[in-house]
């Protein structure tokens, strides 16, 4: 079954200190992946995405993430995080359906 | 630019009465509009898929007389829950996508609808 598993629900990190968001799938072929930011009365926005090719993508934000097919993992990283990242963060598969399937999310805390 | 809108952003309605609400793509023309629930600590499970013009296709186990789904327009998609009930309380997105896009690269969320049912 197609599954994406985001193990950590609540992350809390100081400002400057570096972030890591881990995200995991299960999907029958290689799949389009993305990482979507949820602040409070915001639409879901996109971070980044990767479909094929250099497995390092660079996203908006100075957010980054890593496809690794080994460890069917696309973790989202920020090397400082800032007060006004605090959100939810959601990271999504999908191919040519069309159809998002998403993860359970991770809110993000960040302290002075 | 695309701009997504929902309105309500929140509603709170009597058990067995319907509710509508209006998804919109502010400044450009969408030929598909989905449409998701999101209970709380859960993720965004997809509805239906809404084609401008033509029946929305809803996902297993999603009552289509339960959410009646219309996409008059390219730039308008309506979610109508009928009967509502308590269990039907949550939070409702939609999401658009740009004529002539790949949906998975354009698809703009917007802000959601918060339902509340007593």
């Amino acid at each position: 079954a197609q599954s994406v598993t985001q193990p950590d629900i609540h992350i809390t990190v100081s400002e400057g200190a570096s972030l890591e968001l881990r995200c995991n799938y299960s999907y029958g072929a290689t799949p389009y992946l993305f990482w979507y930011v949820q602040s409070p009365g915001q639409g879901l926005q996109l971070l980044l995405k990767y479909f094929s090719g250099d497995t390092l993508v660079q996203g908006i934000k100075g957010f980054e993430a890593e496809f690794k097919r080994s460890q069917s993992s696309f973790n989202l990283r920020k090397p400082s995080v800032h007060w006004s990242d605090a959100a939810e963060y959601f990271c999504a598969v999908g191919r040519n359906t069309d159809k998002l399937i998403f993860g359970t999310g991770t809110r993000l805390q960040v302290f002075p | 630019g695309a701009v997504v809108s929902q309105h309500p952003s929140r509603v709170i309605c009597k058990s067995g009465t319907s509710v509508k609400i209006e998804c919109r793509s502010l400044d450009f023309q969408a030929t598909t509009m989905f449409w998701y629930r999101q209970f709380p600590k859960k993720s965004l499970m997809l509805m239906a898929t809404s084609n401008e013009g033509s029946k929305a296709t809803y996902e297993q186990g999603v009552e289509k007389d339960k959410f009646l789904i219309n996409h008059a327009s390219l730039t308008l998609s309506t979610l109508t829950v009928t009967s509502a009930h308590p269990e039907d309380s949550s939070f409702y997105i939609c999401s658009a996508t740009l004529i002539g896009g790949r949906t998975l690269e354009t698809q703009y969320f917007g802000p959601g609808t918060r339902l509340l049912v007593l």
